[in-house]
């Protein structure tokens, strides 16, 4: 049972380029999530999701799109990397926005 | 806007005793609490979480207290252990994708 699984666990890029981060749940989890976490700062909402097909905004948004094509997966969208981007990005689905959030083991991203 | 405090923000404590953690919150609306441990490397996993209708609740070791009049809640882990060293988050959601998470704590267990 693998739960939430994030790849790639590291990656460099240069400022400019861009890249997909990609999430994928086996727990038929309605709703996925995608955080960053910085020092001395917390989690904070990106992007989330209530369901296959559809996306929403959260705390923290300016520079990511996100998509949910099918209900297992969510990916995570830098179209131009900036080096404020460089963090460590966390995944979590869960039944209900009520309920516990399941992580993944997150993905380490520096932007030089 | 709303925001969660947590307080230590380090922690150390020798095996054997206990370790305290405490959070504020400033939604009154939020009525969702849960814990959650983070280790090297590691995603954040919950440990422990408590609904506004209930003051108390324990699971072996560990147990979480809500004063919802003092918008309070604090997280006891008793008889500490080397493997308990890890960050923990507090967080309050008042449903509808509002989680709100604390900065965290590092907790050390010195053997």
């Amino acid at each position: 049972n693998a739960g939430v699984t994030q790849t790639p666990k590291f990656r460099v890029l240069k400022t400019g380029q861009s890249m997909t981060l990609l999430c994928a749940q086996d727990m038929n989890h309605e709703y996925m999530y995608w955080y960053r976490q910085d020092p001395g700062m917390g989690l904070r909402l990106i992007h989330y999701s209530v369901g296959e097909g559809t996306t929403a905004k959260g705390e923290v948004p300016d520079g990511y799109n996100v998509s949910r094509l099918k209900k297992q997966n969510f990916l995570l969208g830098l179209e131009s990397a900036a080096p404020s981007q460089t963090s460590v990005y966390f995944c979590a689905s869960s039944f209900r926005d009520d309920q516990p959030q399941h992580f993944g083991d997150g993905t380490r991203l520096s932007i030089l | 806007g709303e925001n969660v405090e947590q307080h230590p923000s380090t922690l150390s404590v020798q095996e054997g005793d206990s370790a305290v953690i405490k959070c504020t919150y400033s939604d009154s609306a939020s009525n969702y609490f849960p814990w959650y441990k983070q280790e090297l490397g590691k995603g954040p996993q919950l440990i422990i979480d408590i609904r506004s209708n209930v003051g108390e609740k324990k699971d072996q070791r560990i147990a979480v207290t809500l004063n919802k009049t003092a918008k309070h809640f604090s997280l006891h882990i008793t008889e500490t252990q080397p493997e308990d060293s890890a960050v923990y988050f507090c967080a309050a959601s008042t449903g509808g994708f509002k989680t709100i998470f604390g900065a965290g704590t590092r907790l050390f267990v010195k053997a």
